[in-house]
């Protein structure tokens, strides 16, 4: 059965670190999305892609968080400096597109502890 | 960000009997889905519904479209040991593809 990898699964860094995360969606999914959760919370979503290009990152913290889908393949969501605020689950999901009933299917996730 | 009135937060069961949680927002929406998250784990997408009334199975889930349109019901028949985890429903609302999540429900059986 096809599935979203992420890698690492988990990540322990120090503040001000830089780290990366890394996602591949499922084959022939031109959407891709990157969400942070917080403990006890739902998913927030932090960027889309609609195969390489940037559909919604309005999200995202862009003075120190970064995502790239150079490819309209695989992803990367980076962060630096990193901050003990970050400390979360870093979700990606794919999807065939963005219509209605293209659902999305979510990786294992990464998770992040900043020390 | 914005998110969706799930309840209950939390539930304790014994093993063998009903659930039900749901999910209200004060605004219509035109799709409702059910995902459950086991600890360390990514949301695994359980029902997807498209239209109002509509009452969806998936093996001892079922799921059901709120006729007005704003809110959705999650049951899950003679619970087992593997129902363990984080119920989230998200939906979506206009022409906006995004999904507003819910907080979720925690399920916990107890032994």
């Amino acid at each position: 059965e096809a599935e979203v990898a992420q890698s690492p699964r988990y990540k322990i860094t120090e503040k001000s670190q830089a780290v990366a995360f890394w996602c591949d969606p499922i084959s022939g999914h031109a959407t891709l999305y990157w969400y942070r959760q917080i403990l006890g919370q739902g998913p927030e979503l932090l960027v889309q892609f609609q195969d390489e290009s940037v559909v919604d990152d309005s999200q995202l913290p862009k003075d120190r968080f970064s995502a790239e889908r150079l490819k309209g393949v695989d992803s990367t969501l980076k962060i630096q400096p990193a901050e003990l605020g970050d400390s979360a689950m870093y979700l990606c999901a794919s999807s065939l597109g963005s219509m209605l009933e293209n659902e999305q299917f979510f990786g294992p996730g990464t998770r992040l502890t900043v020390l | 960000g914005q998110q969706l009135n799930q309840s209950p937060q939390s539930m304790f069961i014994q093993e063998g009997e009903d659930v039900s949680m749901n999910c209200t927002s004060s605004s219509i929406f035109n799709t409702w889905l059910w995902y459950k998250q086991e600890p360390g784990e990514g949301p695994v997408l359980l029902i997807a519904l498209y239209k109002a009334g509509e009452l969806t199975s998936n093996g001892r889930l079922t799921a059901q479209f709120g006729i007005t349109r704003k809110d959705s019901f999650l049951n899950i028949s003679a619970s087992i040991p593997s129902d363990v985890g984080i119920y989230f429903c998200a939906g979506r609302r206009g022409s906006n593809y995004q999904l507003i999540w819910g907080a979720g429900t925690k399920l916990i059986i107890k032994p």
